[in-house]
């Protein structure tokens, strides 16, 4: 396995309600990441972390919170989930030793109703 | 911010031909240039990656080139196969602790024998 799961890995809720999808990582890497995949857009940075506490925002981050209170966990809310939130949500880890080369997760199919 | 375009959107060729992906960045001081291959329903893979101190890089029948006065850089595939069929996404980022890749939105290629 690449350590580094997400989940849960399908969801459906319903539009004004909170949604977290976690991502969990076992390869103490310091970076984490959260892309969103469209049709037609391809992956667009929504949050990352550079380190406990870290994080900062990515191109598409209206919407969304992140909090990263150990290593291991990147956690992305959408605090009051819409109809353009449903899409595929990617978690990625990095680490400058190895170039930082991204290992991304299976990733996360939600969809709100 | 940094700005990624890919093109084409879509690439059809026969077994046996070459592929080629090309790509554009906004950012001169983007340094880093990674091709991933993301085949249906799976996680996005790292196939080759380039850094602004090299100009061509092989691996196999893969090879990506870098043309930085240009500002652009480039995914080969030669002989291709079925196997080969898959949506390929361009990035690039600098290489300093607490940025983020910003992808281009994907070519998807299709190796019909």
């Amino acid at each position: 396995d690449a350590g580094i799961t997400q989940s849960p890995r399908h969801k459906v809720t319903e539009t004004g309600t909170p949604v977290t999808l976690r991502c969990h990582q076992t390869e103490n890497h310091r970076y984490m990441y959260w892309y969103r995949q469209d049709p037609g857009h391809g992956l667009r940075l929504i949050h990352y972390s550079y380190g406990v506490k870290d994080t900062d925002k990515g191109e598409v981050s209206d919407g969304y919170s992140v909090s990263r209170s150990k290593t291991e966990d990147f956690l992305l809310t959408l605090e009051s989930a819409t109809s353009s939130q449903t899409s595929v949500y990617f978690c990625a880890i990095s680490e400058l030793a190895e170039n930082y080369g991204y290992t991304f997760g299976s990733g996360t199919r939600l969809t709100v109703v | 911010g940094e700005n990624v375009e890919q093109h084409p959107s879509t690439l059809s060729v026969q077994e046996g031909d070459s592929a080629v992906i090309k790509c554009t960045y906004s950012d001169s001081a983007s340094n880093y240039f990674p091709w991933y291959k993301q085949e249906l329903g799976k996680r996005p893979q790292l196939i080759i990656d380039i850094r602004s101190n090299v100009g061509e890089k092989k691996d196999q029948r893969i090879a990506v080139t870098l043309n930085k006065t240009a500002k652009h850089f480039s995914l080969h595939i030669t002989e291709t196969q079925p196997e080969d069929s898959a949506v390929y996404f361009c990035a690039a980022s600098t290489d300093q602790a607490g940025t983020a890749l910003i992808f281009g939105k994907g070519t998807t290629l299709s190796v019909s024998s």
